[in-house]
Order: C-alpha cells, then structure tokens, then sequence
C-alpha cells in the first residue's frame, strides 16, 4: 500500500484527447501536488493544493486544469496536449505545505501524447 | 531561486560494497532541510533520509548516512554494504523556509551482483 494512488497507470492520448488524471490519498494529509517528471530534468512541480485550495500555479499552460474536490482526491484534466507534454506525471501529498516529513508520492501516470 | 546539482548522471557500485551520490545546491538561506528520495522502478518516490540545516550532526538511517557540509553548500548520500534493491533513482531536494522543494535531476545506481 503506497498511501498515494495514482490512475491510471499508463496513458496515451492524442492531442485531441480530454482525459484526467487521479490521485487517492487516505494519509490525512492537507497538501496535494501535481509534477511533472521529464528525463534529465528536475522535477517541475505544476500545481499545490492546501486544505483543497490552489496555492500555487507554476505558469502551467491551460491545457492543463487541476481540480480539488476534497482533501483526499486530486484531479488533472487534460485537454489538446501536445507531443512534448508526454512525461511522467506524479502526485504527492503531505501533512502541511512543504512539509518537514517531506512528500509521500504516487508511483505516476506515464503519459504519452501522440 | 534554489537551485540543486547533481552532478553524477549515472553510478554503479559492486553489491556489499560502499557508494557515494554526491548532491550541491545553492542557496543564500540558514534555514532549509535537504532530502534524498529514492525512485525504484515502480516509480514511486520514496524518502531514504533527511537533513535538518541547523543540525551539525549529520543523518542516518540504517545503511544509509549523509555527509551535509553546510559551508560547501554539499549533501552527499552515502550507502553502505549495497543491495541489488538499492538500484534506483536517486534525487537530491532541497527545501526552502517558504516550503517550497527543489529537486536535482537525478542520479542512476546501478548495483553490480
């Protein structure tokens, strides 16, 4: 049991698409992330959610729209993706915003766009 | 901003046997915490060990331990007595008193049976 559960696993998609991302988590956590993990790049964090509340929009481009229903659920919805958004995308969460035990992550969604 | 090297893309060390990852960052902060986080190839990331700034005594968790030279701005993760579980991603963070992570690019084990 990771705590983090992301779905779906493996995702391809045409830019035309609109698919979402999920991710579960039942660790009592407040604080939910979106990355995105690129090879030989360090991981580019997307979007934080506190206490189901956008904290921070790291200049993402609007194809991507996160949602926040509750505390325990994060959503990634994406739309007209282009090729160079194929990545791994990775859902964290913790117990406060930055906080000093560090992020309890997802395994990721792999994420191809074709 | 923050940043974090790594400077070592790849390292392999012989099963039982010691390696080091070496990690610098830049920062004009006294007060942060550094991390390294292990990512198998499940891709989960996971937290090997952690590091408190103001703490001169440097970290340890099992066979895992830190060298943290504050004045060098260096956090380098040393495993011990290696495992062919060992192999992974490893990433150096760091993360800033406004609580935000900064993640290094990455540096593959690969451990030799």
């Amino acid at each position: 049991e990771t705590g983090v559960t992301q779905t779906p696993r493996h995702l391809v998609m045409g830019m035309t698409n609109k698919k979402s991302l999920k991710c579960e988590q039942h660790l009592g956590h407040n604080a939910m992330y979106w990355y995105k993990q690129s090879a030989k790049k360090p991981l580019e964090l997307m979007f934080v959610y506190s206490l189901e509340e956008r904290v921070e929009n790291n200049s993402v481009p609007s194809r991507f729209s996160p949602e926040c229903p509750n505390s325990s659920h994060l959503f990634l919805h994406l739309h007209t993706l282009q090729p160079e958004d194929s990545a791994l995308y990775l859902c964290a969460s913790s117990q406060g915003p930055g906080s000093y035990y560090g992020y309890t992550f997802g395994s990721g969604t792999r994420l191809t766009v074709v | 901003a923050q940043t974090v090297t790594q400077s070592q893309p790849e390292m392999s060390v012989q099963e039982a046997e010691t390696v080091t990852l070496s990690c610098t960052y830049d920062t004009s902060e006294s007060d942060y915490y550094l991390f390294w986080y292990k990512q198998p190839p499940s891709r989960q990331m996971i937290l090997v060990i952690r590091q408190e700034a103001y703490k001169q005594q440097n970290a340890t968790e099992n066979r895992f331990s830190v060298n943290f030279q504050k004045a060098a701005k260096s956090f380098s993760l040393k495993i011990s007595d290696s495992q062919l579980g060992d192999a992974a991603m490893y990433f150096c963070a760091y993360r800033s008193a406004g609580n935000q992570f900064y993640f290094g690019t990455g540096t593959s084990l690969t451990v030799i049976p």
